[in-house]
């Protein structure tokens, strides 16, 4: 099994510009998570799903957004990407059935907005 | 709301000598709390679970409520164990969300 996956693993963009990030994972986990980690703030929640077709805003929703089609799949989106963005992306996945509510994640991705 | 605080960013110790993660929570009901240790160019992972009461790679925890922490400890230090580590606190809603303290870069020196 991959485990959690991430595309891509870097990008840069600039003000304004647009992206979406992919998670994937192959655990048939139930919900899934993505979050920003920042120097001195820790990871913070952006969004996450409890299942397949619901979302949910989490600690800073505020310029993404997510969709969540299929179960193994969380995707965030970057509508108008601001220097404020510039972190490394975290998803994670969980599910009921995982041992005490342990959250896996993926690699990563690092994102630059210029 | 809930809320976790790691006090220090950055720990420094040398290998063989004890070392002590701090943190702390505020939570109004019955916490479970976790640790998670990302290496170098790897993942975030778990390292352990307050309810299993387990020692993983010689690193123990033990939850105080009466002083609201969560510290991680373990006796002898090894440069291996140079990492980012973060506390986290389960939230008793949907989605099994956690909330993460700042995180702790703790490094072994030789």
């Amino acid at each position: 099994n991959a485990g959690v996956t991430q595309t891509p693993k870097f990008r840069v963009l600039k003000t304004g510009q647009s992206m979406t990030l992919l998670c994937a994972q192959d655990m048939n986990h139930e919900y899934m998570y993505w979050y920003r980690q920042d120097p001195g703030m820790g990871l913070r929640l952006i969004h996450y799903s409890v299942g397949e077709g619901t979302t949910a805003k989490g600690e800073v929703p505020d310029g993404y957004n997510v969709s969540r089609l299929k179960k193994q799949n969380f995707l965030l989106g970057l509508e108008s990407a601001a220097p404020s963005q510039t972190s490394v992306y975290f998803c994670a996945s969980s599910s009921l059935g995982a041992p005490m509510n342990t959250q896996y994640f993926g690699p990563g991705t690092r994102l630059t907005v210029l | 709301a809930q809320r976790v605080t790691q006090p220090e960013k950055l720990l420094s110790v040398f290998k063989g000598a004890p070392v002590e993660l701090k943190c702390n929570y505020s939570y109004s009901g019955s916490p479970e709390l976790f640790w998670y240790v990302q290496y170098s160019r790897q993942r975030l992972q778990l390292l352990l679970r307050h309810i299993s009461r387990e020692s993983i790679k010689g690193f123990t925890a033990d939850l105080n409520k009466g002083e609201t922490s969560f510290h991680l400890k373990k006796p002898f230090a090894q440069e291996e164990d140079s990492a980012m580590y973060y506390c986290a606190l389960l939230e008793e809603t949907s989605g099994s969300r956690l909330t993460f303290g700042e995180g702790t870069q703790l490094t072994v020196n030789p």
